[in-house]
């Protein structure tokens, strides 16, 4: 069974500029969530789908990102226009509801933002 | 609002030694508590997790971790370093039921010699 899945795995961009980033999770998997690591901090959450739909988006830092999930599979975060603090390595994971008392989150490589 | 706590960025032992990785929490209801750790280039891979049952917990790869309620901590361990153990480890850990949006530590870096 293929895991988690993101593209690209790095990308470097200049300020102002836009990026999309792209998070397939695993097969079946409703809960998908965005999580972010700033060099030298702790993984941050972003945000929580459960199918389509935003479940909780607390952790989004600002207006400038946007968090989409068409159809309930692959999810897209695009980061418009991109600013120097938005560097770092974003995280995708996925995970199915009735594991137990909470879920496993399954997580991808992770895309490496540079803004330059 | 619950945290985590990882005493070490750094952590570095000999091939066959004793690893010991040290996390606090802090939480207002009773947590979910997890290990992952991360090799080179890839996701992060669970290791174990706490989920209210026993409060000795094994996982993957002879690792364990201990959940004491009276200290906050759940410390991961493991008898014997290998050299594949080599990576960094988060600790996380959740309040919510059903489904867990996870607050990470800082990361430690185990550093293993020969």
């Amino acid at each position: 069974e293929a895991g988690v899945t993101q593209f690209p795995s790095h990308s470097v961009i200049e300020k102002g500029q836009t990026v999309t980033l792209r998070c397939d999770p695993i097969s079946g998997h409703d809960n998908l969530y965005w999580y972010r690591r700033v060099m030298g901090k702790e993984i941050k959450f972003l945000l929580h789908f459960v199918k389509e739909s935003k479940q909780d988006e607390s952790g989004m830092p600002n207006n400038r990102f946007l968090a989409e999930r068409t159809g309930g599979t692959y999810s897209t975060l695009k980061v418009q226009p991109a600013e120097l603090e938005d560097s770092g390595v974003y995280f995708c994971a996925s995970s199915q509801p009735g594991e137990g008392p909470t879920d496993t989150q399954y997580f991808g490589p992770g895309t490496r933002l540079t803004v330059l | 609002a619950q945290s985590v706590t990882q005493l070490g960025s750094h952590v570095s032992v000999s091939e066959g030694a004793l690893v010991l990785l040290r996390c606090n929490y802090s939480s207002s209801v009773p947590p979910y508590l997890f290990w992952y750790v991360q090799y080179p280039n890839q996701g992060l891979q669970l290791l174990l997790k706490y989920t209210s049952a026993a409060t000795l917990v094994k996982g993957i790869n002879g690792f364990e971790a201990e959940f004491k309620k009276s200290e906050t901590s759940f410390h991961l361990t493991k008898p014997s370093a290998h050299m594949s153990d080599a990576a960094e480890y988060f600790c996380a850990v959740s309040d919510t039921p059903g489904y867990s949006t996870l607050t990470f530590g800082k990361g430690t870096m185990l550093l293993v010699s020969p």
